[in-house]
């Protein structure tokens, strides 16, 4: 079964700052996707960025982008030019690849809180 | 296209009551899916929908969990005989898929149910 790890409960930046976030997984599978999501406060989840494994590049969104390491198992967020509304709980989450048996379920991780200091 | 919504946003029921939750996608989403939440825990799956049919189901979901989606709409949720174990949040989300293209699941606002 995959898991999904994130070692760091709270984080704290400055604003205008550069922070990043990590995230390990494991699996024995060679084709999958990665995810980031970002919960504001009493707010809905949302998608920041994606990573399908089979790219090496890097997914960039923006202020956002990834480190994405196959061979270690790790997937960090870097948030650049920290902002007030970047604060919120932030999700890494895998998800097996497309096919007739996988039903793109989400695995998440435990979280990492988030602070931004003005 | 309003995003995926969730009713009621809260729910206090005492020990032994029974719920449900609705969920409505975004429209003409085929894939369905309930998550649920604990204070400071990542959301964990509960089950998925594809049109109206029911998939999987998570070992998480007892037999008092019950879900449906009739007509590959609207879904519900319903906990027969709650626990004080079942306080969480209860978050539904939806996405398009076709063949074997990759989806994005859309998230609600959620369900925080409080069990007395």
């Amino acid at each position: 079964a995959q898991t999904v790890t994130q070692s760091q409960p709270e984080m704290s930046v400055q604003e205008a700052e550069t922070v990043t976030l990590s995230c390990t997984y494991d699996t024995s599978e060679s084709d999958y996707y990665l995810f980031w999501y970002k919960q504001p406060p009493s707010r809905q989840m949302i998608l920041v960025i994606r990573q399908e494994a089979y790219k090496q590049q890097n997914a960039t969104e923006n202020r956002f982008s990834v480190n994405f390491q196959k061979a270690a198992k790790s997937f960090s967020l870097k948030i650049s030019d920290s902002q007030l509304g970047d604060a919120a709980m932030y999700f890494c989450a895998y998800r097996r690849p497309p096919g007739s048996s996988n039903t793109g379920k989400l695995i998440f991780g435990q979280g990492t809180t988030l602070q931004v200091k003005p | 296209d309003t995003g995926v919504s969730q009713d009621p946003r809260h729910k206090i029921t005492k020990r032994g009551q029974n719920v449900t939750f609705r969920c409505d996608p975004i429209s003409e989403h085929n894939r369905l899916y309930w998550y649920r939440q604990t204070l400071g825990q990542g959301p964990e799956f509960l089950t998925y929908f594809q049109n109206e049919a029911q998939l999987e189901k998570s070992r998480l979901l007892s037999d008092r969990f019950s879900a449906e989606r009739p007509k590959g709409s609207f879904s519900t949720l319903e906990i027969q005989r709650t626990e004080q174990g079942d306080s969480a949040m209860y978050l539904c989300a939806s996405s398009f898929r076709t063949g074997v293209s990759t989806d994005t699941q859309y998230f609600g606002p959620g369900t925080r149910l409080t069990v007395l």
